[in-house]
């Protein structure tokens, strides 16, 4: 039972646009969002993050939207930069469960200069 | 300041060994979780330890057990290996009321089983 998906396996895009990935839950129980960036050879670095308080988090170029009622969040880069071109993992936890996390299968994201 | 350290970086091990993977948390963190990463996979939760106990676990069978040591860092055992535990091995560390936000990981400790 996959309860964080992201059905994207890979997403490409110029450098200067906007990047948008995708990521759908079914556990309605997950209060807590984070979206991860991992390059090869590195552990996952966490990028940006969202309460299920709110609908939206923006740091610089990076903004998580979060739609509660379809259990949907994406994230967005705007400008895409050569640099962000990595694999991105979106997890979600519930409170009782502090920092046990549940991820996506990830999306490599591809900038081209 | 050090963050989460592995170690090894990478191993081979002969289907139905043994292997021991080694996890010092960041500093001031007491919490270590522990994930499982297969190829084209996001990472899968194991367990979680703090106080030295295991407090939450994940669906792996019991082959996968683990150790949290009173410095905090941990260790996570595999008996009887499969070609199918073949992955790479996360450690996570936290705070035990953590913003969850400080979930910080490691490199990864990569294993092959042939």
């Amino acid at each position: 039972d996959q309860q964080v998906k992201q059905n994207s396996p890979s997403l490409s895009v110029q450098e200067g646009r906007i990047s948008i990935l995708n990521c759908d839950y079914t556990n309605s129980m997950f209060d807590y969002f984070l979206w991860y960036k991992k390059y090869p050879a590195e552990g996952p670095t966490f990028l940006i993050s969202i309460s299920s308080i709110k609908d939206k988090n923006e740091d610089g170029r990076f903004t998580v939207f979060l739609n509660k009622s379809a259990k949907h969040l994406s994230l967005h880069i705007v400008p895409s930069q050569p640099g962000d071109s990595a694999v991105y993992f979106c997890a979600a936890s519930e409170e009782t469960s502090g920092s046990r996390l549940t991820f996506g299968e990830g999306t490599q994201l591809t900038v081209n200069p | 300041d050090a963050g989460v350290t592995q170690s090894p970086t990478h191993l081979i091990k002969t289907r139905g060994q043994q292997v021991t993977l080694r996890c010092s948390p960041k500093s001031g963190h007491d919490t270590v979780s522990w994930y499982q990463q297969a190829l084209g996979q996001g990472p899968q939760f194991i367990f979680q330890y703090y106080e030295e106990e295991e407090r939450q676990r994940g669906n792996f069978p019991d082959r996968f057990s683990g150790h949290q040591f009173p410095n905090y860092s941990s260790e996570l055992n595999v008996n009887a290996l499969l070609l199918g535990d073949s992955a790479l091995y996360l450690c996570a560390s936290s705070f035990t009321l953590p913003n969850r936000n400080t979930i910080y990981f490691g490199e990864g400790s990569w294993l092959t089983v042939v």
